[in-house]
């Protein structure tokens, strides 16, 4: 089974400050897939990023950014000069066969 | 990508009624998940939807309070029976492509009351 940790509950920021989101994983597989989720407060899951276990290069999209660190089974979510927008819930979600959902992190950006 | 539709979008129920929740893809799909998020929580899977056989349910779900039916590759349904408060959540369905990328639907938003 994998098991994911968002130790992150709440955070708050002004906006145009950067804020990093933390993601842990265990997993005993060896082939699996990470993926991040943001919640806006509508409630629907929009899709932000999915990487494969074997893919360790950073990846960066616009003002997002994703630091994929196997050795130490992190996967951490990095948003560059934060807007109000951003204020959602991140969900860090392993997946193999099944997502195994984290905790979450609620981030608050403040005008 | 795949775009997903369900209906209703959120309900208001009395207990001991049942609620059937639709969920439509824009494509033909294999893989397709119904989840649920209670309120504050991050998402349990229920079960996997399976065309043309019974669904696959998760530990803690089971076919009596969940039923499931999935008639072809672009439609499932997933009922939640003889409701009570503790139903209320988030359900949401989910469909997953051939690249394994998993996209969600909008949810539908159920209390029980």
């Amino acid at each position: 089974a994998q098991k994911v940790t968002q130790a992150q509950t709440e955070i708050s920021v002004v906006e145009k400050e950067d804020v990093t989101l933390d993601c842990v994983y265990e997993t005993r597989d060896t082939t699996y897939y990470l993926f991040w989720y943001k919640q806006p407060p509508s409630g629907e899951l929009v899709f932000l990023i999915r990487r494969n276990s074997f893919d360790e290069q950073n990846e960066i999209s616009g003002r997002y950014s994703w630091n994929f660190q196997k050795s130490t089974s992190s996967f951490n979510f990095t948003i560059t000069a934060s807007q109000v927008v951003d204020s959602a819930v991140y969900f860090c979600a392993p997946f193999r066969r099944k997502f195994y959902f984290g905790s979450g992190t609620k981030l608050n950006v403040k005008p | 990508s795949a775009v997903i539709s369900q209906k209703p979008s959120r309900d208001i129920c009395q207990r001991g009624t049942s609620l059937t929740i639709q969920c439509q893809v824009d494509s033909q799909v294999t893989m397709m998940f119904w989840y649920r998020q209670q309120p504050g929580q991050s998402l349990t899977l229920i079960a996997t939807a399976n065309q043309g056989s019974e669904a696959t349910y998760e530990s803690g779900f089971v076919i009596d309070k969940f039923p499931i039916s999935r008639p072809n590759l672009t439609f499932s349904t997933l009922t939640v029976s003889n409701m009570s408060p503790e139903d209320s959540s988030i359900y949401l369905c989910s469909v997953e492509l051939a690249n394994y990328e998993q996209y969600f639907g909008p949810g539908t938003r159920l209390t029980v009351t």
